[in-house]
């Protein structure tokens, strides 16, 4: 099985800051990775996939990178509607998620 | 774009078996997978298996084999998932999820169904 790391498991961050979130398979996913967000009592949301592209409608200030094993998720200033947990998941082998990264007001 | 709409919640006892639905609404789910993902609270997400309605094909994450079964109705676009044996672990949201094909993301999600496994 796949498994999919995220560090770290909690940010505490402020409005407007940059935002940077990990990702590292076990082993080589080339580029299928996607990124969700799941704000409290929601469903996930798609925000990336193919580990760089920006799914319809998500803000320009998301962006994602990185290929094989280590992955990268951007948030170039954060909006308060932002403030929410973050899932990895890899497409390779089925699918697997990350444990998520919350973002908190910090 | 299609929406997913999923049955409410339910309460069981240990050892029985729930069976949640998951429809889609405006429109058909065409060739795209079914997905149920479940989420214990405060937890991550997790897989359990996939079914192609179009084909009938189905596939399941090893810790779930034998204790789920994922259907489709093609003529009403309603997928199941039917789990069995039911413990108190598996007191989660379950959540239906469109994807294109096995190696593409989950790009439209169902509300959850909450499923509560009390004595």
């Amino acid at each position: 099985e796949i498994v999919m790391t995220q560090s770290p498991a909690t940010l505490s961050m402020s409005p407007g800051e940059r935002v940077t979130l990990s990702c590292t398979a076990n082993q080589n996913v080339s580029t299928k990775v996607a990124w969700y967000q799941q704000r409290r009592g929601q469903s996930p949301r798609l925000l990336i996939y193919g580990a760089s592209t920006r799914a319809t409608g998500v803000p320009a200030r998301f962006s994602g990178s990185g290929s094989g094993t280590e992955f990268t998720l951007t948030i170039s200033s954060l909006q308060s509607e932002d403030f929410a947990v973050y899932y990895c998941q890899q497409c390779h082998n089925w699918w697997t998620f990350g444990q998520g990264t919350r973002v908190e007001v910090k | 774009q299609v929406q997913l709409v999923q049955s409410g919640a339910e309460v069981k006892q240990p050892g029985s078996s729930v069976k949640v639905s998951c429809k889609a609404s405006g429109g058909t789910f065409n060739r795209n997978t079914i997905t149920w993902v479940r989420q214990a609270p405060g937890q991550g997400l997790e897989w359990m298996g996939r079914i192609i309605p179009f084909l009938g094909t189905t596939n399941y994450a090893r810790k779930f084999q034998g204790r789920v079964t994922i259907t489709a109705d093609k003529s009403t676009n309603t997928a199941y998932m039917e789990l069995r044996s039911l413990k108190s672990e598996d007191t989660t949201i379950y959540y239906c999820a469109s994807a294109r094909a096995a190696n593409f993301p989950m790009d439209v999600w169902g509300p959850g169904t909450t499923v509560t496994v009390s004595s």
